[in-house]
């Protein structure tokens, strides 16, 4: 069984300032990607990093940055400098090679402030 | 490189009706899946599709069954609506086996009254 886990339901950020969203996650397969996901009011899953559960470095998509920790089931996402059109609902999610679905954890709804 | 859309944007269904949402999938995709998403959830996974026939199911009645056709777009049909399947469906379209390229759509926001 797989799971993820999102512990901050709300994070505020200040424009321009980075931000870390956190992630744990458990699985009992060898081989896995995390995602992330933004999910704005509109409703659409906006994707934007992906990490295999091989890869060494972490993984960067411009302003977009994950922090993989394997040995700590972490897959944190880091935003740097936040824009107000960042201000949405963000959600982490796993998959596994054996299935072909997406496990997601409940999400955290990021604010940015001007 | 054309994208997952899918059809209608927004439903209102009377409790005890039928409903279908229509997916298409992402060219060179050939695996379909559909997520609920209750308001203030995460997408809970519903069932997936892969060469026409259903491949996995998530903790979902019977009556909420799919089909998915020769081009890879795909159908969710759901009979015997209740309150509580108002939620945003949304489809993913990805190739199967691989753990990169899942592809999701804007979602059918479906109401029932």
């Amino acid at each position: 069984a797989q799971k993820i886990t999102q512990t901050q339901p709300g994070m505020f950020v200040q424009e321009k300032e980075a931000v870390t969203l956190d992630c744990t996650y458990d699985t009992s397969d060898q081989s896995y990607g995390l995602f992330w996901y933004k999910q704005p009011s509109s409703g659409e899953m906006i994707f934007l990093i992906y990490q295999g559960s091989y890869d060494e470095q972490n993984a960067t998509e411009g302003r977009y940055s994950l922090n993989f920790q394997k040995a700590r089931k972490s897959a944190n996402l880091v935003i740097s400098a936040s824009q107000l059109g960042d201000s949405a609902m963000y959600f982490c999610a796993i998959k596994g090679s054996n299935t072909g679905k997406l496990i997601f954890g409940q999400g955290t709804t990021l604010q940015v402030k001007p | 490189e054309t994208g997952v859309t899918q059809s209608p944007t927004h439903l209102i269904k009377t409790r005890g009706q039928q409903v279908t949402l229509r997916c298409s999938s992402q060219s060179g995709h050939n695996t379909v899946s559909w997520y609920q998403q209750a308001l203030g959830q995460g997408p809970q996974f519903i069932f997936q599709y892969y060469r026409e026939e259903e491949n996995g199911r998530g903790n979902f009645p019977p009556r909420f069954s799919g089909l998915q056709f020769p081009n890879y777009s795909s159908e969710l049909n759901v009979n015997a609506l209740e309150l509580d399947d108002s939620a945003l469906y949304l489809c993913a379209s990805s190739v199967r086996g691989a753990l990169y390229g899942y592809t999701f759509g804007s979602g059918t926001r479906l109401t029932v009254v």
